[in-house]
């Protein structure tokens, strides 16, 4: 089975700074995809970024972006420029691809995130 | 915004009774997973619909069941709710073999179980 470990349960960070999250992951698949997911206090789980197992590249959008460490199972969040509306849960996630389609996500114990002005 | 709608937003329920919440997915998504959050933890997967027929389902007991409705709607229910029932839910829809593996998740409803 497949565990994601996020070993901050609290980080904070001042506005307009740099800020990264941590994540390890375990598996024995090859081929799988990792999310970054931000829970708002509004409780709505919004997508932040995916990274397919496949693509050495490091995904990004915008603000955020990701350093993914596939030999190690590492899979960080960076956001820069944080902005106070960046504070949240954070939850790393873990999905393996199958014939059949979606499959269920695997998630950490996520981040709690405070922005700081 | 995900499209995605649930309800209620809270309720509370004694031990024991039974419970229906319920979801909306985005319009065209063939799929809706329901995911159990307790207070500090990550969601855990309860279960799975695809085209109206359960598709996978995580490490919880019978008395968590499920509909899904040929309008994308869904509910989750539960029987003989215990204390530990206490969490969040979230739904959450997808398009099976989408290729994109994306997941849009409901705002929660809030369950108390006294």
């Amino acid at each position: 089975a497949q565990t994601v470990t996020q070993s901050q349960p609290e980080m904070s960070v001042q506005e307009a700074e740099t800020v990264t999250l941590s994540c390890t992951y375990d598996t024995s698949e090859n081929n799988y995809y990792l999310f970054w997911y931000k829970q708002p206090p509004s409780r709505q789980m919004i997508l932040v970024i995916r990274q397919e197992a496949y693509k050495q590249q490091n995904a990004t959008e915008n603000r955020f972006s990701v350093n993914f460490q596939k030999a190690a199972k590492s899979f960080s969040l960076k956001i820069s420029d944080s902005q106070l509306g960046d504070t949240a849960m954070y939850f790393c996630a873990f999905m393996k691809p199958s014939v059949s389609g979606n499959t269920p996500l695997v998630f950490g114990k996520g981040t709690r995130l405070s922005v700081i002005a | 915004e995900t499209g995605v709608t649930q309800s209620p937003t809270h309720l509370i329920k004694t031990r024991g009774q039974q419970v229906t919440l319920r979801c909306s997915s985005q319009s065209g998504h063939n799929t809706v997973s329901w995911y159990q959050q307790a207070l500090g933890q990550g969601p855990q997967f309860i279960f799975q619909y695809y085209r109206e027929e359960e598709n996978g389902r995580g490490n919880f007991p019978p008395r968590f069941s499920g509909l899904q409705f040929p309008n994308y709607s869904s509910e989750l229910n539960v029987n003989a709710l215990e204390l530990d029932d206490s969490a969040l839910y979230l739904c959450a829809s997808s398009l099976k073999l989408s290729g994109t593996y994306e997941q849009y998740f409901g705002p929660g409803t809030r369950l108390t179980v006294t």
